[in-house]
């Protein structure tokens, strides 16, 4: 079946500007997360989603970012003011439940000019 | 807070030659254990995984891993490597910190197959 994914593939934007980042995840799957891939510091979790609870936000590394998850399905990651550092790829996974086998996609790589 | 830790960021190795790259986390509780592998150009995709029971895990592409508890470790090995095993290996770990949730990523390692 149909995989993780998350859109754009690319994305180049100017110091300040804001950016929305989209995932759609595999189908059926309640849980959805956000991780951030760069040089240096690896991959880092942002966000986690489980169905209607409150979503874990513990990883986000400033109130410039912020998520929803739209109907139990769709996620958009949102960065406002954007700075150089926020350059990154940023990935989106899934899975059926909380402690399970989570589920990649294909990632958005932001660049921040 | 749990961390993972991958001692080599870098291996090259020749085609036939074995391999083993090493993990160790630093929680001392029920974890469960991952290793995930990102091919060239594509996302990261699970290798294997251990939840409980056997220690000895066998992944796809015949790659497997060895928890050991004692040690905090989950190695993983192959006795034969390809050319098309380049690709970067990550270790992660969901354990209590977490609620056993979102995953806690070593810093990767880069293996480069010589054919």
């Amino acid at each position: 079946g149909a995989g993780v994914s998350q859109s754009p593939s690319n994305k180049v934007t100017e110091k300040g500007k804001d950016v929305e980042l989209r995932c759609d995840p595999i189908s059926g799957h309640t849980a959805l997360y956000w991780y951030r891939q760069s040089l240096g510091q690896g991959l880092e979790f942002l966000i986690y989603f489980q169905g209607n609870s409150a979503p874990d936000k513990s990883g986000l590394p400033s109130d410039r970012f912020s998520a929803e998850r739209t109907g139990g399905s769709v996620s958009t990651l949102t960065i406002q003011r954007t700075q150089q550092e926020d350059s990154a790829v940023y990935l989106c996974a899934s899975s059926s439940r909380g402690a399970d086998t989570q589920y990649f996609g294909p990632g958005t790589r932001l660049t921040v000019l | 807070a749990q961390s993972v830790s991958q001692h080599n960021h870098h291996v090259i190795l020749s085609e036939a030659a074995s391999l083993e790259l090493g993990c160790n986390y630093s929680y001392g509780g029920t974890v469960n254990l991952f290793w995930y592998v990102q091919y060239p150009g594509q996302h990261l995709q699970l290798l294997l995984k251990y939840f409980s029971g056997d220690p000895l895990v066998k992944g796809i592409k015949g790659f497997e891993a060895e928890f050991i508890k004692s040690k905090f470790s989950f190695n993983l090995r192959k006795p034969s490597v390809q050319w098309s095993d380049t690709a970067e290996y990550f270790c992660a770990v969901m354990g209590p910190n977490s609620g056993y949730s979102t995953l806690t990523f070593g810093k990767g390692t880069m293996l480069l197959v010589s054919p």
